[in-house]
């Protein structure tokens, strides 16, 4: 597609519920990253993949966070059991090369992202 | 510990007008360092990348500069215009590049 798609925009979920966000990135692109962002706050660094390989998960604040992206292409955000501190928006960026490559600077094309709002 | 601090945390500024934004970093080691635009309700569009030896960079009416000896950045706006009025984000890269460490933002707004 024209660019990284997000799916829902806008998910409300009750304390205990289990949600799943989903990303289309651009057609091709090899990195694939998961932030979140906090109201009046920058994104933080959730997860990177490269192709199919969750090459770095550091991010992912606790073991009920659960990133995937079997094919190398779609990936889903899974967030088990949600608590309040999970309301955030979930962005999700692609890029063309892999993050660290011999070319440089890869820039990053962000979704719209995904508002999560738990009560 | 890496961090990215910018400043102001908001500003208001007539239409016309020109403006200057401020990011500070403790980011090592230092790979690139990237100033994104964020509207309302959007994901981050990227602005300028500027690598350790660039030390300013221009897209149009926006104008970066790095000084990495000192660890700053500014993002520059000539002659603002409404819909400048967004969240500029200076973000740096560290290390190998999939660890990129964002700064809160500024929010700017744009008055007629």
């Amino acid at each position: 597609g024209a660019g990284v798609s997000q799916s829902p925009r806008y998910k409300v979920a009750k304390r205990g519920q289990d949600v799943a966000l989903r990303c289309d990135p651009i057609s091709g692109h090899v990195s694939l990253f998961w932030y979140q962002q906090a109201l009046g706050q920058g994104p933080e660094f959730l997860t990177y993949f490269q192709n199919e390989a969750q090459l770095d998960k550091s991010g992912l604040p606790s073991d009920r966070f659960f990133a995937e992206r079997p094919e190398g292409s779609v990936s889903t955000l899974k967030i088990q059991r949600t608590q309040q501190e999970d309301s955030a928006v979930y962005l999700c960026a692609s890029s063309l090369l892999r993050a660290g490559g011999a070319k440089g600077a890869n820039v990053l094309t962000f979704g719209a992202g995904s508002r999560l709002t738990v009560l | 510990k890496n961090q990215v601090e910018q400043s102001p945390q908001s500003l208001i500024i007539l239409e016309g007008k020109n403006c200057t934004l401020q990011c500070n970093y403790t980011v090592s080691p230092f790979s690139n360092l990237r100033w994104y635009k964020q509207d309302t309700g959007r994901g981050p569009v990227s602005l300028t990348i500027m690598t350790f030896s660039e030390n300013t960079k221009s897209n149009g009416r926006y104008t970066a500069t790095l000084d990495a000896d000192t660890k700053q950045s500014s993002l520059h706006i000539t002659a603002s215009q409404l819909s400048d009025s967004a969240s500029y984000i200076c973000v740096v890269s560290a290390g190998y590049g999939n660890k990129l460490v964002f700064g809160a933002g500024t929010i700017l707004r744009v008055k007629s």
